[in-house]
């Protein structure tokens, strides 16, 4: 059984705060590691896709790190604004002929206080 | 560009009773997914075509679940009958050739069964 696991599960912080979450995924049959920005009701908005050991990527105030060896993605938002309010998601894409399925966290839910 | 358009937004049906949910990818994107999240749940794979031809279809919770995308544009996915277990947000994504692309989702249809 694949499980993915997101820390923590919410999180509440006041604006201009930095904060990181983090994503657990299994360490062999790595492919992919993908990040979502989640607003209910709209679509999940891709942040980031991340494959290689060691690979960082920034996308504005929000940046990734990744370790495969270990099995583990964190996620940082810095200086945080309300409209950072979202659920964070993380879906491990596992090596496994032509299959793209990806394996899904629970997210961790961010509220961010003017 | 439009992005994926899903159809209805919401539908609220009895228990038995059949819904047919409506995908429309990106154009020119012949990867397409469905995925689904219950309350509280992960968000789960469901399957994946590639143009019109199924690749992966592991994910389908049973054969109540019916999911067609003829002429490899748009697809469907028909629920009869339906459970009240059913109930959830059901997700389309599609994507370009690249395997470890992004998928790009539409806003979800919330799917109600009483």
């Amino acid at each position: 059984i694949l499980n993915v696991e997101q820390s923590p599960q919410s999180l509440h912080v006041q604006e201009g705060d930095s904060t990181n979450f983090t994503c657990s995924f299994p360490s062999s049959n790595f492919y992919a590691l993908h990040w979502y920005r989640w607003e209910t009701a709209k679509s999940p908005e891709a942040l980031f896709v991340m494959t290689l050991n060691g690979d960082e990527k920034k996308k504005g105030r929000i940046s990734a790190t990744l370790n495969t060896k270990e099995g583990y993605s964190y996620l940082y938002i810095k200086g945080s604004q309300p409209e950072d309010s979202a659920t964070y998601l993380c879906a491990f894409q596992p090596a496994a002929g032509n299959n793209r399925k990806l394996i899904w966290g629970l997210g961790t839910s961010l509220a961010v206080n003017p | 560009e439009a992005g994926v358009t899903q159809f209805p937004s919401h539908s609220v049906i009895e228990k038995g009773q059949t819904v047919t949910l409506r995908c429309d990818p990106i154009s020119g994107h012949d990867n397409l997914y469905w995925y689904r999240r219950v309350m509280g749940k992960e968000i789960k794979f469901l399957l994946h075509f590639v143009k019109e031809s199924k690749q992966d279809e592991s994910g389908m919770p049973n054969n109540r679940f019916l999911a067609e995308r003829t002429g490899g544009t748009y697809s469907t996915l028909k629920v009869q009958p339906a459970e009240l277990e059913d109930s959830g947000v059901y997700f389309c994504a599609s994507s370009q050739g690249l395997d470890r692309g992004e998928q790009f989702f539409g806003p979800g249809t919330r799917l109600t069964v009483l």
